[in-house]
């Protein structure tokens, strides 16, 4: 069963609205979440993260917010570009070396 | 900036071979991870290290080996490939654990196995 999930394959939004990804988790014990970007015939590249101490992290046009209770991430994408088209994955971190990575949910932004 | 090189962007080979998938980085990265990547799954660890010939088992090893001899470069090995090792693999690699800092991956290398 996977411990990380991302339910929304895709997403469509407009040029200059927000985009919201969201990841859910199972393992309690995770401490450190991230999201990478992937375009295709590429690696995915980190783009933001956040601890579990903390709540919210911001980084230019990106936020990542982190509900421990809800076991809920995501990212706020503000305001969307064509050039956020790529495919997201959440990731989390147990026992300082192990990510688990969701499915990916695939961003098209629209000019 | 961190670069993570992997030998081959393609590869093909038949059932029953040998596949060697060589991943090299250059930022004294303590570890390094060997992931396939499939639709509809993700990313899924298959092997990582931490330290030169250290290695631990991800979520699926099962025929799959790995080498580290050296601290900048991570071998996976397929010791006799079938059909469903078809995927695309990435190798990453990260600063030690506990500093918090991000896997920074190489582009991947795209194998079928006929």
């Amino acid at each position: 069963d996977q411990q990380v999930k991302q339910n929304s394959p895709s997403l469509s939004v407009q040029e200059g609205r927000i985009s919201i990804l969201n990841c859910d988790y199972t393992n309690s014990m995770f401490d450190y979440f991230l999201w990478y970007k992937k375009y295709p015939a590429e690696g995915p590249t980190f783009l933001i993260s956040i601890s579990s101490i903390k709540d919210k992290n911001e980084d230019g046009r990106f936020t990542v917010f982190l509900n421990k209770s809800a076991k809920h991430l995501s990212l706020h994408i503000v305001p969307s570009q064509p050039g956020d088209s790529a495919v997201y994955f959440c990731a989390s971190r147990y026992n300082f070396n192990k990510f688990y990575f969701g499915s990916g949910t695939k961003l098209n932004v629209k000019p | 900036d961190v670069k993570v090189t992997q030998s081959s962007r393609y590869l093909v080979k038949r059932t029953g071979e040998k596949v060697f998938l060589e991943c090299v980085q250059d930022m004294d990265h303590e570890n390094m991870f060997w992931y396939r990547q499939d639709p509809g799954l993700g990313l899924r660890l298959i092997y990582f290290s931490y330290d030169v010939k250290m290695k631990e088992k991800g979520d699926i090893p099962e025929g799959y080996s790995v080498s580290r001899e050296k601290k900048e470069r991570f071998s996976l090995i397929l010791e006799s490939a079938s059909t469903n090792q078809t995927s695309m693999y990435l190798c990453a690699s990260s600063l030690e654990g506990r500093r918090n800092q991000p896997q920074h991956f190489g582009d991947g290398t795209r194998l079928s196995i006929l």
